[in-house]
């Protein structure tokens, strides 16, 4: 079946250095890939999406990358700070494309060092 | 996101016991899921509606059951609580997008 695999499991960063998550993914008509941040005792909220007729999307400090042949998928963030550490989770969408499910990655926790 | 909400908020219950979960949303979406999470295990699908006539299992339904009570309502129950269903639980709607929208999530205790 679909398998998202996400790595790594933790990070830990100092404030200001860039942080990278990866994620491959399984089926190859997957086309939605979107990363969620989650804050401690929170819920899940999207920061970031991508489809498969992208190859790049920035949004201020956060980036995603998408390789369709390789099938992965990477978050990356730059000057890092404190309060972006937070557990992310990457998605990907399961075909058919219109029914929005989505598979979700083991999460990695990020953590910002002052 | 106060459009997507869940109650209980938390909940401790023996096993054997019935419980629901309930889900309502005002932000007008056809689609609603239920998902658990488990430290190192992701969000993995319970079930999900594309609307109140279409509920589908999704990777981890057994000793779950759902009902759409109406487009904004999503229920979860689990018949007869086990330990092991012990969890976090989130609610999520999504609209045309794909864009999934999560409630606060309900924190299940089965002892």
């Amino acid at each position: 079946g679909e398998n998202v695999e996400q790595h790594p499991s933790t990070l830990s960063v100092q404030e200001g250095d860039s942080a990278v998550i990866k994620c491959t993914y399984s089926d190859s008509a997957s086309n939605y890939f979107p990363w969620y941040k989650q804050e401690l005792g929170k819920r899940p909220q999207l920061i970031i999406d991508i489809r498969s007729n992208v190859g790049e999307k920035k949004d201020q400090r956060i980036a995603v990358t998408l390789n369709k042949t390789a099938k992965h998928f990477s978050l990356h963030i730059t000057e890092t700070q404190p309060e972006d550490s937070a557990v992310y989770f990457c998605a990907a969408s399961i075909p058919p494309s219109n029914t929005g499910k989505l598979i979700f990655g083991q999460g990695t926790t990020l953590q910002v060092k002052p | 996101d106060a459009d997507v909400t869940q109650t209980p908020r938390n909940r401790i219950t023996k096993t054997g016991k019935r419980i629901m979960l309930e889900c309502s949303q005002t932000k007008g979406h056809d689609r609603m899921y239920w998902y658990r999470q488990d430290p190192g295990l992701g969000l993995r699908l319970i079930y999900y509606s594309f609307d109140v006539k279409d509920i589908n299992k999704g990777e981890i339904s057994d000793g779950y059951s759902v009902s759409r009570q109406a487009q904004a309502k999503f229920s979860l129950s689990l018949e007869s609580a086990i330990p092991n269903q012990t969890a976090l639980y989130f609610c999520a709607t999504s609209g045309a997008t794909d864009t999934q929208y999560f409630g606060p999530g309900t924190r299940l205790t089965v002892l």
